[in-house]
C-alpha cells in the first residue's frame, strides 16, 4: 500500500482565514479524494482530485470553498478558504492505486479547529 | 448523502471476548471494506472483499460479504485492548470508486 502523508497535522485557524493542507504520496496513484470527518461523525467524500484538471466535487461542496490542486501524481492540496468555526474537523486524504481491483487507503488526517 | 446501516454503534466488552459487527445496505456493492480508526488517526484498512459470499481472515479479524451483496460483518476473535476504536465499513461502487461509509461502531475493551 502507499504511504500517506498530510502537513500540517493540525492547526488552530482565526475566523475568515484560508489554510491550505498538503497531501503527499510515495509513489504514484491513479485516484486522490479528500474527505471531511466531523467530530465523531463518519467521512464524507468533499471531493476527487484529478491531476491537471478540476476537481469533481460531491453535493455539497464548492470549488470557492474547498479549492483543490492536484499537479502531478503524487501530491494534492486542499485549502479550505473563508474558515468558519463550523469547518473544524479533521481533513483525509485518501488515494487508490487503480487496476480492476483497487481499496482506498488513507492519509494520518490534518486536524482543523477554527476559533 | 447516501449511508451505511452499521450495527452496533458501541460495544464494550472484555478482553478475551468475541465481537461481531456487520454493515446493510438497500443497494447492492461490488467491494466492501472495513477500516479501523485510531484516536487521532486516518482510517486504516483491515480487510477488503471483492466476492460476494468472500469470507477473508487477517489474524484474528474475519469479514464476509453477503450473497446479497447488500450486506457484511466483520468478526474480531478474543478481543485485546490495542482492538480499541472505531470501526467503519465502507461500500464500493465499481463504477466511480466512490466509497459509501457506515456510521461507525466504536468498541472499547475492558483488560
Amino acid at each position: 500500500s502507499a504511504v500517506i502523508s498530510q502537513k500540517p497535522s493540525r492547526d488552530i485557524c482565526q475566523r475568515g482565514t484560508s489554510l491550505t493542507i498538503q497531501c503527499q504520496v510515495d509513489s504514484q496513484v491513479t485516484m486522490m479524494f479528500w474527505y471531511r470527518q466531523q467530530p465523531g461523525q463518519s467521512l464524507t467524500l468533499i471531493a476527487t482530485a484529478n491531476q491537471g484538471s478540476e476537481a469533481t466535487y460531491e453535493s455539497g461542496f464548492v470549488i470557492d470553498k474547498f479549492p483543490i490542486s492536484r499537479p502531478n501524481l503524487t501530491f494534492s492540496t486542499l485549502t479550505v478558504s473563508n474558515m468558519s468555526p463550523e469547518d473544524s474537523s479533521i481533513y483525509l486524504c485518501s488515494v487508490t492505486s487503480g487496476g480492476p481491483i483497487d481499496t482506498q487507503y488513507f492519509g494520518p488526517g490534518t486536524r482543523l479547529t477554527v476559533l | 448523502g447516501q449511508q451505511l446501516n452499521q450495527s452496533p454503534q458501541s460495544m464494550f466488552i472484555q478482553e478475551g471476548e468475541d465481537v461481531s459487527m456487520n454493515c446493510t445496505s438497500s443497494s447492492i456493492f461490488n467491494t466492501w471494506l472495513w477500516y479501523k480508526q485510531d484516536p487521532g488517526e486516518g482510517p486504516v484498512l483491515l480487510i477488503a472483499l471483492y466476492k460476494a459470499g468472500e469470507l477473508t481472515s487477517n489474524g484474528r479479524l474475519t469479514a464476509q460479504f453477503g450473497i446479497t451483496r447488500k450486506d457484511s460483518f466483520l468478526n474480531i476473535s478474543a478481543s485485546i485492548p490495542s482492538d480499541v476504536g472505531i470501526y467503519f465499513c465502507a461500500g464500493q461502487l465499481n463504477h466511480n470508486r466512490k466509497l459509501i461509509w457506515g456510521l461507525g461502531t466504536s468498541l472499547a475493551v475492558n483488560p
